[in-house]
């Protein structure tokens, strides 16, 4: 397996702008999660999904952004409209099982200007 | 969400140096776990611990979680370059992972 894959990795774009990050879980893993990392806050969890279903999004930081699970091989992440504040690493995960080992993608690093 | 506060925060030695770096916590864990994470990288398992007391052993580095299940400490003995990075702990309560800020360490030849 390829592992987490995020795409794209890179994204620049200007405030107000929407913003769209993907995601693709290994395989066969029941839990998926969103974190955005910023140096002042850390690794932050946002929502996380247990078979393609949302579980707990009290992370999300404003109705701005969403999250969906469409089927088991894709998740997305959708900020509208972005701000600059907005700017982190945001890195997908996955896990087997609760609580078990978290797969973490290579993260798409937004900027936001 | 359950906090969890690493210490330090950065850490700066020479190669061949020991240290130790900690995560606390008021919290009770059911397990906890210590990634490493690289610069451009994702964080990567290196430990699970979930039983109070317990001690685990990987290389030179030494994992140890506390009898309360609050807290954990990481040692690493004769620290090498390829030892730097991010070191995160992570907190196992419900259904996912709360993570610490980490240390930053970064190892010198």
């Amino acid at each position: 397996d390829a592992g987490v894959i995020q795409s794209p990795r890179h994204e620049v774009t200007e405030m107000g702008q929407e913003v769209t990050l993907r995601c693709k879980p290994i395989s066969g893993h029941d839990y998926l999660f969103w974190y955005r990392q910023t140096m002042m806050r850390g690794l932050e969890l946002l929502i996380y999904f247990n078979n393609n279903v949302p579980i707990d999004d009290s992370g999300m930081p404003e109705d701005r952004f969403s999250a969906k699970m469409p089927n088991a091989s894709f998740s997305t992440l959708k900020i509208q409209p972005s701000e600059p504040r907005d700017s982190a690493v945001y890195f997908c995960a996955s896990s087997l099982q609760r609580n078990t080992e978290a797969f973490f993608g290579q993260g798409t690093r937004l900027t936001v200007v | 969400t359950q906090l969890l506060e690493q210490s330090p925060q950065f850490l700066s030695i020479q190669e061949g140096e020991n240290l130790t770096v900690y995560c606390n916590s008021s919290s009770v864990f059911s397990s906890l776990q210590w990634y490493r994470q690289e610069p451009g990288e994702g964080p990567v398992l290196l430990v699970t611990v979930v039983t109070g007391g317990e001690v685990k052993k990987l290389k030179r580095l030494t994992f140890q979680f506390g009898d309360a299940r609050k807290d954990s400490s990481l040692h690493i003995t004769a620290a090498q370059p390829g030892d730097t990075g991010l070191y995160l702990c992570a907190g196992a309560s419900g259904y996912a992972l709360n993570f610490g800020k980490g240390t930053s360490l970064l190892v010198t030849p």
